[in-house]
């Protein structure tokens, strides 16, 4: 069983392009998590999403930021026009049923 | 506003020494985990705790949860150098406390910890 897979693993914007991240939770599993963590800090909670529906979204900003999981293919985390303040690894977490989020290896992004 | 706060933020310690991480949360929670990070990784779950009064140990760490007094521990016993990472606590914010419908996990600000040979 394929764990939480993440692309891609690294990713270079400059500012203003838009980033696109990508989650495939495990296999069995329709809830999952986004957290972001910035350099030399914990996670912050960002979304949690089931399939099609965002239950909380508390931790996202207001713009630019937005997350979806559609019925089919991964989960995605887009972030639009690229600030160097976004420059941060994202996490995705997924669980089966609001139990034990488990962790993929995250996404790197760099905003130039 | 749940805080979740971890002490030491930097631990040095020389190998076969016994430290205590301390993580302090600031309202109840449904469960309390313990993550490990290394270098441009990801987490790795530890141990997730319960219950008060709950103890689980692997290997050289030990972690425990005290309900009432919103304090969990991990103990490192005879520290090795591959023990070398970022532990992190996270308290889970649930339907048994937050009432709504999310599960969130709100992480502590991990304790960087250098095992020196």
């Amino acid at each position: 069983n394929a764990g939480v897979m993440q692309n891609p693993r690294h990713l270079v914007r400059r500012r203003g392009q838009e980033a696109r991240l990508r989650c495939s939770p495990m296999k069995g599993h329709s809830h999952v998590y986004w957290y972001r963590q910035l350099p030399e800090e914990g996670l912050k909670f960002m979304v949690y999403l089931q399939k099609e529906n965002i239950i909380d979204e508390s931790g996202m900003p207001k713009e630019r930021f937005s997350a979806e999981f559609p019925k089919e293919g991964p989960s995605i985390l887009r972030i639009q026009q690229v600030v160097r303040g976004d420059s941060a690894a994202y996490f995705c977490a997924s669980s089966p049923m609001r139990n034990i989020q488990y962790f993929g290896a995250g996404t790197r992004l760099s905003v130039l | 506003e749940l805080k979740v706060e971890q002490n030491p933020l930097f631990l040095s310690m020389q190998e076969g020494k016994n430290y205590t991480i301390y993580c302090n949360y600031s309202t109840t929670s449904d469960r309390l985990y313990w993550y490990r990070q290394d270098p441009g990784k990801s987490l790795e779950s530890l141990f997730v705790l319960l219950s008060n009064g709950a103890v689980k140990q692997e290997g050289r760490l030990m972690a425990s949860l005290d309900t009432k007094a919103r304090l969990s521990t991990l103990h490192i016993t005879a520290a090795v150098h591959d023990l070398s990472a970022t532990y992190f606590c996270a308290v889970e914010l649930g339907r048994q406390t937050y009432g709504g419908a999310t599960n969130k996990l709100i992480f502590g600000t991990g304790t960087l910890l250098a095992v020196q040979p």
